[in-house]
């Protein structure tokens, strides 16, 4: 496609329910990152995947998130029972590597709505 | 640790007058330094990125390693560049770091 896509682009879940969240990245992207970023804050990083290497989950705020990437393709990040702080735009960003001088190129996000 | 920071959340100002968006960060090694933008319902997006040191939009960073600071500035302000504005730091090995961002309303 000609951009990074995320899916859906916005979504409503009660309180405790799981939910499922999409980004399929720039074709030959390596790199692919997920970002949190709540009313008024910046951008909370969450994890990243580099090619086949181990992901850096450092980000990750609780077990209730996880995320997985096959290959170089879609990746999907997971909330297990679902918080009102939880409620933010999910970023995903893709690159062709994590290097120097590599821009990111950003999806429209997911707007998580806990209630 | 890497760190980005940009103490103001919001910028206003009037057109024409002169913008400095302030960026500051910490790190050991050799970083590399962007701003990226994000106006009114668009996605994300670079603005530029210090390698470069270009111009764009009228828009220029310079790197301070000894301050190190990333301070974006454009002589002129149009009501265009309002936008939520942010440093990112890149070392090579981890995901961009990004600041809590600073708001731009550039009044007419």
């Amino acid at each position: 496609g000609a951009g990074v896509s995320q899916s859906p682009s916005n979504k409503v879940t009660e309180k405790g329910k799981d939910v499922e969240l999409r980004c399929d990245p720039i074709s030959g992207h390596t790199a692919l990152y997920w970002y949190r970023q709540r009313l008024g804050q910046g951008l909370e990083f969450l994890i990243y995947f580099q090619g086949n290497s181990a992901p850096d989950k450092s980000g990750l705020p609780s077990d209730r998130f996880s995320a997985e990437r096959t290959g170089e393709s879609v990746s999907t990040l997971t909330i297990q029972r679902t918080q009102q702080e939880d409620s933010a735009v999910y970023l995903c960003a893709s690159s062709t590597r994590t290097g120097v001088n590599t821009e990111a190129f950003f999806g429209q996000g997911t707007r998580l709505t806990v209630v | 640790a890497q760190r980005v920071t940009q103490p103001e959340k919001l910028l206003s100002v009037f057109k024409g007058a002169p913008v400095e968006l302030k960026c500051n960060y910490s790190y050991s090694g050799s970083p590399e330094l962007f701003w990226y933008v994000q106006y009114s319902r668009q996605r994300l997006q670079l603005l530029l990125r210090h390698i470069s040191r270009e111009s764009i939009k009228g828009f220029t960073a310079d790197l301070n390693k000894g301050e190190t600071s990333f301070h974006l500035k454009k002589p002129f302000a149009q009501e265009e560049d309002s936008a939520m504005y942010y440093c990112a730091l890149s070392t090579g090995r981890r995901a961009l770091t990004f600041g809590s961002g600073t708001r731009l309303q550039v009044q007419p």
